[in-house]
């Protein structure tokens, strides 16, 4: 079946440091999701991405989906202790069923050290 | 606004024992549900969706079941708990057309 591959797997970086994650995929994706997690809680929208090229920011975060429509990227800029979290990048792929299923990487553990 | 309710928040069941968890989505009509299983703080996998009342998709073959009776309301459920039903359980919602997913606080479940 369809998978997406998240790298890296986790991160341990020093407070002010930048972040760059990303996701892979053998097949062709229409959108692109980026979702952060925390303990206990669900996995919260950070940035969603519809046109392949498409360079999308948020605050610190900068997302962008891959012109081959097979991978996009997270960035994180100047990461604070409040980043802390797994960060899961997903993509759908629209059907004539419209279900809107998605596909979830592995997901990325991000620490921050003060 | 939307707002995506889901409970209880933790659950404690014993093996063999029904289960039932709910979820209400509010300020949307028509959404589609889903209900996702996280194992370990990772890897959310598709156990249900649907995409109106009544219809449901099951994604894996399981000892789960859900429902729709309601337009905006989903409900988990089993007839016996094993343990390896434990877990972290995610009902998220979705309009029509590319818009994402979003996800209730979960709710914990440990089977013991």
């Amino acid at each position: 079946g369809q998978q997406l591959n998240q790298s890296p797997q986790s991160m341990f970086i020093q407070e002010g440091e930048d972040v760059s994650m990303n996701c892979t995929s053998s097949s062709i994706f229409n959108t692109w999701l980026w979702y952060k997690q925390e303990p206990g809680e669900g996995p919260v929208l950070l940035i969603a991405l519809y046109k392949a090229g498409e360079l999308t920011s948020n605050g610190r975060l900068t997302a962008q989906f891959g012109i081959t429509r097979k991978d996009s990227f997270l960035n994180i800029s100047a990461s604070i202790p409040s980043d802390v979290g797994i960060y899961f990048c997903a993509g759908s792929r629209r059907g004539s069923s419209n279900t809107g299923k998605l596909i979830f990487g592995q997901g990325t553990t991000l620490q921050v050290k003060p | 606004s939307q707002t995506i309710h889901q409970w209880p928040a933790t659950l404690v069941q014993p093996v063999g024992s029904p289960l039932s968890l709910e979820c209400t989505v509010e300020g949307t009509s028509n959404p589609n549900l889903y209900w996702y299983r996280q194992a370990a703080g990772r890897g959310l996998q598709l156990l249900f969706y649907s995409v109106g009342i009544g219809q449901i998709s099951s994604e894996v073959p399981q000892n789960l079941s859900a429902s729709r009776p309601q337009d905006r309301q989903f409900i988990l459920s089993s007839k016996k708990l094993l343990l390896s039903d434990s877990g972290f359980y995610l009902c998220a919602w979705s309009g029509q057309g590319d818009s994402p997913l979003h996800f209730g606080n979960g709710t914990r479940l440990t089977v013991t």
